[in-house]
């Protein structure tokens, strides 16, 4: 049972436009929401995290939005830029027994941002 | 910003070989480290759980005799493939977690590849 779900596997955008990646969860006990970017062969890099006690988090380019009520996240990117072609995961982890519990990941989202 | 380091970013070893990966975080404490191995088309599934001076937890269907797993100091956390065939080919990224952080942030990963 996937916890936490990316229903988009590829997006294709224009380059200046808005990209939106989506993401669903289902355990409500999530606290706290990240977003990576992996280009081929490397790590997933830290983009953004989100607390569930906020509904909007925003750093230069990206802004996450939560939607707790609808359990379902997603990332805007605006404007989109040809280096932001890469996988995005999205992930999620609930904070208990004193430490912060690892992460569950989404299958991602390969975004191609086209000149 | 966090520094995580893998070593070796890749390897080539021959079927029933062992092969160590070490993980580092360069610049912060880590009390947890993670290891995650990444399927084609997949998402980051995530091994093991290594805690400095304890036992490692492993998931569900991981064989802990075959990835031992020893977070020896809060910098450093090894991953050994014992026996290693051809199905353990694959991409291994560990994570680590620094104190009192949320964040995890990744190595860039050691593509191993079994003959």
């Amino acid at each position: 049972d996937q916890q936490v779900k990316q229903n988009s596997p590829s997006l294709s955008v224009q380059e200046g436009r808005i990209s939106i990646l989506n993401c669903d969860y289902t355990n409500s006990m999530f606290d706290y929401f990240l977003w990576y970017k992996k280009y081929p062969a490397e790590g997933p890099t830290f983009l953004i995290s989100i607390s569930s006690i906020k509904d909007k988090n925003e750093d230069g380019r990206f802004t996450v939005f939560l939607n707790k009520s609808a359990k379902h996240l997603s990332l805007h990117i605006v404007p989109s830029q040809p280096g932001d072609s890469a996988v995005y995961f999205c992930a999620a982890s609930m904070y208990y027994g004193g430490s912060q519990g690892n992460l569950i990941f989404g299958k991602g989202t390969k975004l191609s941002v086209k000149p | 910003g966090a520094v995580v380091s893998q070593h070796p970013s890749r390897v080539i070893c021959k079927s029933g070989t062992s092969v160590k990966i070490e993980c580092r975080s360069l610049d912060f404490q880590a009390t947890t480290m993670f290891w995650y191995r990444q399927f084609p088309k997949k998402s980051l599934m995530l091994m093991a759980t290594s805690n400095e001076g304890s036992k490692a937890t492993y998931e569900q269907g991981v064989e802990k005799d075959k990835f031992l797993i020893n977070h020896a100091s809060l910098t450093l956390s090894t991953l050994t493939v014992t026996s290693a065939h051809p199905e353990d080919s694959s991409f291994y990224i560990c994570s680590a977690n620094p104190q009192r952080g949320y964040e995890q942030y990744f190595g860039p990963g050691t593509r191993l590849t079994v003959t």
